[in-house]
């Protein structure tokens, strides 16, 4: 079935590197897509992989992509404060206009 | 460009009571969605409408229904609200394309669903 999963809290110093991580179902979704919510509103693209890379970076966001094992992770450098935010992974099904949500994983950066 | 809006941003409704909410995007975008958002489980898809006079079921779509009025407008009611429908909804929108090529998903503000 479809189901994208993700752990529900992360928790790191600020400074530190923070690891998001997520596992999707579909392995013939082309796009895989991080959104970052912030307290009280809507979702905001942070940053999206073709399905034929491994490897994207933006800055100090990095994208992992191993298809094998359909994983998918978000790595964070220098974590600030303001990075606080629930992170969501997501997946479009090819031919579909349905997105599939992961559960998303609350980061707190502690001070 | 205002993206995408919703009204209202919070709502307390009683038992049976019905409401619409509404939603629009001034982005000449094809596709518009609405989701529920609960706590722990993400964002789940309830209607989505592909193009101006079409919609479809995601994956919750009891207790609701939906309009495309037009190219703008993505209209959710909820005929006779229960305690369940308690939510955060978003309404969101995308260009088109159904996946093929990259496309981002705009997010309007949410409207806050208390049901009592």
């Amino acid at each position: 079935g479809e189901d994208v999963e993700q752990s529900l809290f992360l928790s790191v110093r600020e400074g530190d590197s923070s690891v998001i991580n997520c596992t999707y179902t579909d392995s013939s979704s082309t796009y895989l897509y991080w959104y970052k919510q912030e307290p009280g509103a809507g979702l905001q693209l942070l940053t999206y992989i073709f399905s034929n890379m491994d490897m994207k970076q933006d800055q100090r966001l990095t994208v992992l992509l191993n298809k094998k094992d359909k994983h998918l992770s978000l790595r964070i450098a220098d974590t600030q404060t303001g990075d606080s935010a629930i992170y969501f992974c997501a997946e479009v099904l090819p031919g579909t206009y349905k997105y599939i949500f992961g559960t998303g994983t609350r980061l707190k950066v502690l001070a | 460009n205002a993206g995408v809006t919703q009204t209202p941003k919070f709502q307390v409704l009683k038992t049976g009571q019905s409401m619409t909410l509404q939603c629009a995007q001034d982005m000449n975008h094809n596709s518009m969605y609405w989701y529920r958002q609960d706590p722990g489980m993400g964002l789940r898809l309830i209607y989505y409408s592909a193009s101006e006079g079409t919609t479809d079921k995601g994956e919750v779509p009891n207790g609701y229904n939906v309009s495309r009025l037009n190219k703008r407008e993505f209209s959710l009611r909820l005929e006779s609200a229960a305690p369940s429908q308690t939510s955060v909804y978003f309404c969101a929108s995308t260009r088109s394309s159904g996946g093929l090529s990259q496309e981002t998903q705009y997010f309007g503000p949410g409207t806050r669903l208390l049901v009592l």
